[in-house]
């Protein structure tokens, strides 16, 4: 059991771009959730999927994001044409099908956009 | 809306006792999670309740209080690595049942 793993750990990018994050959950985990967080704030709900359905959004997930978890594994975070607010951590966090619902977070991305 | 309450900072002294409060009001409750979450790192699960009272665990304890709508995370013999933000979460009933609406953290200081 290795974890969650979230690629890339740091970005950098310049308003109006693309950027995309990926993020592999622990393996035998069916469930995967992602978050947001600024300074200073606990993680903020965007999105949550069961296999590859996704089943929740947040308001806060505006038209400019969009993820995907196309077989049921690894699931990517898009956010188009980036924005100066969007800057913040990006946490993806797993749990299992079964048992518990704790959630277990990856290390994050965070975003800078400048 | 859900609102979800904790101290912003604490400070406590090494070896002692500290208890980190949440009071939420939220629509719809089916678990309080706490997590810890070193500065620059991801979130650690530290504890689940659903039930009322006191769960053990270590030098960790949490407590729930469903009427009340009141949770408490007991740190004993704090050690210095003890000094992180600690996350109270609400895990709603219903549609969002499973994802986590977390207060804004308490950031705790140990010092010697």
């Amino acid at each position: 059991d290795t974890g969650v793993s979230q690629d890339p750990r740091h970005k950098i990018t310049k308003r109006g771009q693309n950027v995309t994050f990926r993020c592999d959950p622990i393996s035998e985990h069916n469930r995967l959730y992602w978050y947001r967080q600024t300074l200073g704030q606990g993680p903020e709900f965007l999105t949550y999927f069961q296999n590859e359905a996704q089943l929740e959004k947040s308001r806060l997930l505006s038209d400019r994001f969009s993820a995907e978890r196309p077989k049921g594994s690894f699931s990517t975070l898009e956010i188009q044409r980036t924005e100066q607010g969007d800057s913040a951590m990006y946490l993806c966090a797993s749990s299992s099908g079964t048992g518990g619902y704790e959630q277990y977070f990856g290390p994050g991305t965070r975003l800078t956009v400048t | 809306g859900q609102n979800i309450d904790q101290p912003t900072e604490m400070t406590a002294t090494e070896g002692a006792i500290v208890q980190i409060n949440c009071t939420y009001q939220t629509s719809g409750f089916n678990g309080l999670f706490w997590y810890q979450q070193h500065a620059g790192e991801a979130p650690t699960f530290l504890s689940y309740n659903v039930l009322d009272g006191l769960e053990e665990k270590g030098r960790f304890s949490s407590f729930l209080s469903r009427s009340k709508g009141y949770s408490y995370l007991l740190l004993k013999e704090l050690q210095m690595k003890d000094s992180a933000s600690y996350l109270c979460a609400v895990r709603l009933s219903g549609a969002g049942s499973y994802q986590l609406t977390f207060g804004k953290g308490t950031k705790l200081s140990v010092i010697p």
